[in-house]
């Protein structure tokens, strides 16, 4: 099975602008969580997305935004950037059922605000 | 809410030793799950362990395995025969289980290993 996949791998981006990263799940896993990696504050979990329902949300400003199509890829969008936003952004999948307790992480999307 | 905390920030062993990274949480749940994720230079995070709270037998996966001390609410992982492929950030997760729909990890701030030729 191929594993999680994102794109683009590194993105920079000036304040004010927008951002869109991609999410490609494992084939079978219907949900995918987003997670920002800043060396300040760490790990931290934006939200997460079960057959094209958000099922969690981190405490992120509405800036942060999601979603998931029927086949199970998300997005997740950051609208007018601050320099704050610079991170590593990694999603993770799982088959998302009541018996699933393992999540599989992407590579991560490297986005640079300046 | 659930917190997370790896008090040492880096640790070194030399190759072929043995290291025991900690980890201590706070949580008022009774069942959950505990994980070590690793994170090469590479940046593709990767799960090392994982332990549910209701098994009281320490889970091992080959060099690697933990201490489990549900009443103290620690979480210790012992890597043996270290190897250098070993040296990366090793995080501590928490995790409710998925029949109450929560798929959040709640991560410690991490231990960056090196391993010491």
């Amino acid at each position: 099975k191929a594993g999680v996949t994102q794109t683009p791998r590194y993105l920079i981006k000036t304040r004010g602008q927008q951002v869109t990263l991609s999410c490609s799940p494992i084939s079978g896993h219907r949900s995918v969580s987003w997670y920002q990696q800043t060396p300040g504050q760490g790990l931290q979990f934006l939200f997460e997305y079960f057959s094209e329902t958000q099922r969690n949300k981190g405490n992120f400003p509405g800036r942060f935004s999601g979603r998931q199509f029927s086949n199970s890829r998300s997005e997740m969008n950051v609208s007018t950037l601050e320099l704050g936003d610079s991170a590593l952004y990694l999603c993770a999948s799982s088959p998302g059922l009541y018996s699933s307790y393992e999540q599989y992480f992407g590579p991560g999307t490297r986005l640079t605000v300046t | 809410a659930q917190t997370v905390t790896q008090s040492q920030p880096e640790m070194s062993v030399q190759e072929a030793e043995t290291v025991t990274l900690s980890c201590t949480y706070d949580t008022s749940e009774s069942d959950y799950y505990l994980f070590w994720y690793k994170q090469p230079p590479s940046r593709q995070m990767i799960l090392v362990i994982r332990q549910e709270a209701y098994k009281q037998q320490n889970a091992t996966e080959n060099r690697f395995s933990v201490n489990f001390q549900k009443a103290a609410k620690s979480f210790s992982l012992k890597i043996s025969d270290s190897q250098l492929g070993d040296a990366a950030m090793y995080f501590c997760a928490y995790r409710l289980p998925s029949n109450f729909g929560n798929e959040k990890l709640t991560f410690g701030t991490g231990t960056r290993l090196t391993i010491i030729p």
